[in-house]
């Protein structure tokens, strides 16, 4: 499996803009990018992903780098309870499993 | 609609144990996982199912088994247990490749199993 590249932490202000970045230099063109987080003592979530375009649901917006070898994740209006680590991961169409880095821990200040 | 439930959600082991824990969900996915998280750390996967009867080796297979004789539990067993297995497990499902949905794996809440 390709591998990612996040920033180990960061922090924002509550209301504001999150912009999560993630790096996938060696993405392959089947690779479909994921994001996933993890509040304190639950199980991973899933929150988004995306192939080509950027994409958008209720939790969250993906916007994927036109050669594809970056992508940033971005909470609109980050609240308390979007603390949480942020896991970005590639997963290959046909791929049966996905393979988790170390993520990036997200704080978020009132 | 309970999604995935994990038994049990704690346990206590001493060195040399075997126990089991058990995974079951309730929406019909195909795909079956079962990942370890350490202190600090990603998860780590462990095995994988892609359907009733067959199991497969994900990054860290050493020292556990599984079964998947029905499709919708899946079983972690350690049939020794060791300190270094102390840990926090995640079960987590998924329908297979070509369903709508097959890109998103589904989480139980946990089962932290510590050997003394």
């Amino acid at each position: 499996d390709a591998k990612t590249t996040q920033p180990n932490s960061m922090e924002s202000n509550e209301e504001e803009p999150v912009h999560l970045p993630c790096n996938h230099s060696t993405i392959s063109g089947t690779d479909y990018i994921h994001w996933y987080r993890q509040l304190p003592s639950q199980g991973p979530e899933y929150v988004i992903h995306g192939l080509t375009s950027n994409v958008n649901n209720r939790m969250a917006s993906l916007a994927i780098a036109e050669d594809r070898k970056s992508s940033t994740l971005i909470l609109h209006r980050a609240t308390l309870r979007d603390a949480a680590v942020y896991y970005c991961i590639l997963r290959d169409y046909g791929g049966n499993k996905l393979v988790f880095g170390a993520g990036t821990i997200l704080r978020v200040k009132s | 609609n309970a999604g995935v439930t994990q038994t049990p959600k704690f346990r206590v082991l001493k060195t040399g144990q075997s126990m089991t824990l058990l995974c079951a969900q309730d929406m019909n996915h195909e795909y079956m996982y079962w990942y370890r998280q350490d202190p600090g750390m990603g998860l780590r996967l462990i095995h994988y199912s892609v359907g009733e009867g067959t199991t497969a080796k994900g990054e860290v297979p050493d020292g556990y088994n599984v079964s998947r004789l029905k499709k919708q539990n899946f079983l972690l067993g350690l049939e020794s247990a060791a300190p270094s297995q102390t840990s926090v497990y995640f079960c987590a499902s998924s329908r297979a490749r070509g369903y709508s949905g097959a890109n998103v794996l589904t989480f139980g809440a946990g089962s932290r199993l510590t050997v003394l």
